[in-house]
């Protein structure tokens, strides 16, 4: 089992591009999340999605797009990217509804 | 409003020692606490969380409702406890508010 995998693990986007973060998970849990935490601060969620299809916004949703096509994939989409998107993205799964989080190894992106 | 608050960005303390991390929360209706744990170089886990009632590395924690805390207790510090600690609080929705975090060192 690989768990939470994120790709990529480091990015520097330029202000105006637009980046996928990619997220799989190999455990068929349903509820799939993202998460950012900034330097300093606790972590903060963007999305989630209790299953294929479903996704809703959490706490920072602004400046961010998600899909879940499938069970094992959740990407994150950023659009049009600006320096207050500089962070650290953290992807997390889990079988049931805040049961235990496995959390990938998380994207550092610095947008310039 | 939901809040998870760390007082200690740092903490350290000596192998052997007690440590105590403290998590104090903000929720109106009944919490779920949880604490989790990051080691270099490793990815955040899940340490305990208040509904299992369990020891994990020595670690305890309690649910105090009249003080609104979570603090993680450990008798004998050692220096593999050397980590990131977060204090996660649910409030039913389907989101985990997680605290500032603790940076706890443990001084051989």
């Amino acid at each position: 089992n690989a768990g939470v995998t994120q790709t990529p693990k480091f990015r520097i986007l330029k202000i105006g591009q637009s980046m996928t973060l990619q997220c799989t998970q190999d455990m068929n849990h349903n509820y799939m999340y993202w998460y950012r935490q900034d330097p300093g601060m606790g972590l903060k969620l963007i999305y989630y999605s209790v299953g294929a299809g479903i996704t809703d916004k959490g706490e920072v949703p602004n400046g961010y797009n998600v899909s879940r096509s499938t069970t094992e994939d959740f990407p994150l989409r950023l659009e049009l990217a600006a320096p207050s998107q500089t962070s650290v993205y953290f992807c997390a799964s889990s079988y049931q509804k805040n049961e235990k989080l496995f959390f990938g190894s998380g994207t550092q992106l610095s947008v310039l | 409003a939901q809040r998870v608050t760390q007082p200690e960005k740092l903490l350290s303390v000596f192998k052997g020692a007690p440590v105590e991390l403290k998590c104090n929360y903000s929720y109106s209706g009944s919490p779920e606490l949880f604490w989790y744990v990051q080691y270099s170089r490793q990815r955040l886990q899940l340490l305990l969380r208040h509904i299992s009632r369990e020891s994990i590395k020595g670690f305890t924690a309690d649910l105090n409702k009249g003080e609104t805390s979570f603090h993680l207790k450990k008798p004998f510090a050692q220096e593999e406890d050397s980590a990131m600690y977060y204090c996660a609080l649910s409030g039913g929705a389907n989101n985990l508010f997680f605290g500032t975090g603790t940076r706890l060192t443990v001084i051989p």
